[in-house]
């Protein structure tokens, strides 16, 4: 399996745009995550879903930011509009139920907001 | 009562020596602790990971130890050699949830 696979690998983007994040979890696993990580905050939890479904996004820090997941093999990580204080990284993760229970994380996207 | 505490922020070792990291948690319902691991440009990846019914768990030269009655833990790397610098996080996770509460990581220098 290639991995967690996230694009793009980087993105730039002007202040007030809408950006569009997007992963393709290992298959067969059936939780999926999305975090983001600053040098201030470390690694924050903003949404996961359990087989497409949405589980817990009290981390989704405003509603400026959506996630979506339509199928078992994609998701997304909107903001709309995007402000400079989104610059970060933002990485998608995925396990499977039960165990072992680790968490496999892609690559992530440098997102700039300027 | 989310949050794991991890300590140091930063850390320069010499090659050789032994690497130290600690963390804390108060969540009692936590029961998997794992450590990850990243280099710079990747993401995070699991270097192992202890449950609480056990108070160390070795591999190689990485040792998990963990104290339940103080609810902390701890990474150890004996013999710490350059291609270990990276940043490690610590976290935890509970049975009836599938989410992982991060610590905010140790960038860890060793020095050749």
């Amino acid at each position: 399996d290639a991995g967690v696979i996230q694009s793009p690998r980087h993105e730039v983007t002007e202040m007030g745009q809408e950006v569009t994040l997007r992963c393709k979890p290992i298959s067969g696993h059936d939780y999926l995550f999305w975090y983001r990580q600053t040098m201030m905050r470390g690694l924050e939890l903003l949404i996961y879903f359990n087989n497409n479904v949405p589980i817990d996004d009290s981390g989704m820090p405003e509603d400026r930011f959506s996630a979506k997941m339509p199928n078992a093999s994609f998701s997304t990580l909107k903001i709309q509009p995007s402000e400079p204080r989104d610059s970060a990284v933002y990485f998608c993760a995925s396990r499977k139920s039960g165990t072992p229970r680790e968490a496999f994380f892609g690559q992530g996207t440098r997102l700039t907001v300027v | 009562q989310q949050q794991v505490k991890q300590s140091p922020q930063s850390l320069i070792v010499q090659k050789g020596g032994i690497s130290i990291i600690n963390c804390a948690y108060e969540n009692t319902a936590f029961d998997y602790f794992p450590w990850y691991q990243q280099f710079p440009g990747k993401g995070p990846a699991l270097l192992i990971a202890i449950r609480p019914d056990v108070s160390e768990k070795k591999e190689g030269r990485f040792t998990i130890s963990f104290n339940k009655s103080a609810k902390q833990f701890s990474l150890h790397i004996m013999d710490s050699q350059p291609g270990d610098s990276a940043t490690y996080f610590c976290a935890a996770s509970g049975s009836g949830t599938y989410k992982y509460i991060f610590g905010t990581g140790t960038r860890l220098k060793v020095l050749a």
